[in-house]
C-alpha cells in the first residue's frame, strides 16, 4: 500500500500548542483524516478535512492541508494532559473504502 | 449505542493452536476491516470485506483467514498461529459517505 509518513514522537508542555505533521501520497483523496488513540483503546475519528479545503478549525483543533506538497498538519491549541495519545493521519487509498494509516505520532504532554 | 465489539480482549496461546477473534458491529455498515498494530509500523490492514460473502486481502494477509457470512460479523481466524503474529488487533467498520472508521477496543494476542 501507499506510505503515509509521520514523525513518531512529540513532546510539549501543557498550555503550549502542538503541531503534528503528516505526508500523504494520493493526490486524488477526497478526504484526509486524523484519528486519536488513547492508551488501551481503539482509534477514534478526531476530525477530517475535504480535499478542496486548505484549513478547517474545530475548537482547539486546526487542520491545514497543503495539496501541492501533500502535507497535512494538526495543530492542537492550549494542549492539555488529556491530549496525550497517539495521533494517526489517514487517507483513502486504493479501492472501495480502503483507508491507509500513517505510523502514528505519540504526543506526550508534560504538566 | 453504535459500536464495534471484539472478543476476546486478551489472548495468550501457543504456536499452532487455531484461534478465532470475533468482531461484530451494530451500525449496518457494509465495509469492515481487520488491522494489526505494531510499534513503529502503525496500522496495517490484514483483510477487508465489502459486503456479505465479499472479502479481499489487505496489505499483510499471510497467516490469516476471514469470513463474512452475516453483515454484522467479521471474524478473524488464525489457523496455525506463530510468534510473529503476536500483536494488537483491531476490527473496524466504515460508514458510507465520509468513510469514517469505527474501531473496536482491540484484541491483544500473544503467541508463545
Amino acid at each position: 500500500g501507499e506510505d503515509v509518513e509521520q514523525s513518531l514522537f512529540l513532546s510539549v508542555r501543557e498550555g503550549d500548542s502542538s503541531v503534528i505533521n503528516c505526508t500523504y501520497t494520493d493526490s486524488s483523496s477526497t478526504y484526509l483524516y486524523w484519528y486519536k488513540q488513547e492508551p488501551g483503546a481503539g482509534l477514534q475519528l478526531l476530525t477530517y478535512i475535504f480535499s478542496n479545503m486548505d484549513m478547517k478549525q474545530d475548537q482547539r483543533l486546526t487542520v491545514l492541508l497543503n495539496k501541492k506538497d501533500k502535507h497535512l498538519s494538526l495543530r492542537i491549541a492550549d494542549t492539555q494532559t488529556g491530549d496525550s495519545a497517539i495521533y494517526f493521519c489517514a487517507e483513502p487509498a486504493g479501492g472501495y473504502q480502503k483507508v491507509t494509516f500513517g505510523t502514528g505520532t505519540k504526543l506526550q504532554v508534560i504538566p | 449505542e453504535a459500536q464495534v465489539t471484539q472478543n476476546p480482549r486478551y489472548l495468550i496461546t501457543v504456536t499452532g493452536k487455531k484461534l478465532t477473534v470475533t468482531c461484530s458491529q451494530n451500525m449496518n455498515h457494509e465495509y469492515m476491516s481487520w488491522y494489526r498494530q505494531d510499534p513503529g509500523l502503525g496500522l496495517r490492514q490484514i483483510y477487508y470485506s465489502m459486503n456479505v460473502e465479499v472479502t479481499d486481502k489487505g496489505d499483510v494477509p499471510e497467516g490469516y483467514k476471514v469470513s463474512r457470512k452475516e453483515k454484522r460479523n467479521f471474524p478473524l481466524i488464525l489457523e496455525s498461529p506463530s510468534p510473529n503474529q503476536t500483536s494488537l488487533y483491531f476490527c473496524a467498520s466504515t460508514s458510507a459517505g465520509v468513510k469514517t472508521q469505527y474501531f473496536g477496543p482491540g484484541t491483544r494476542l500473544l503467541v508463545l
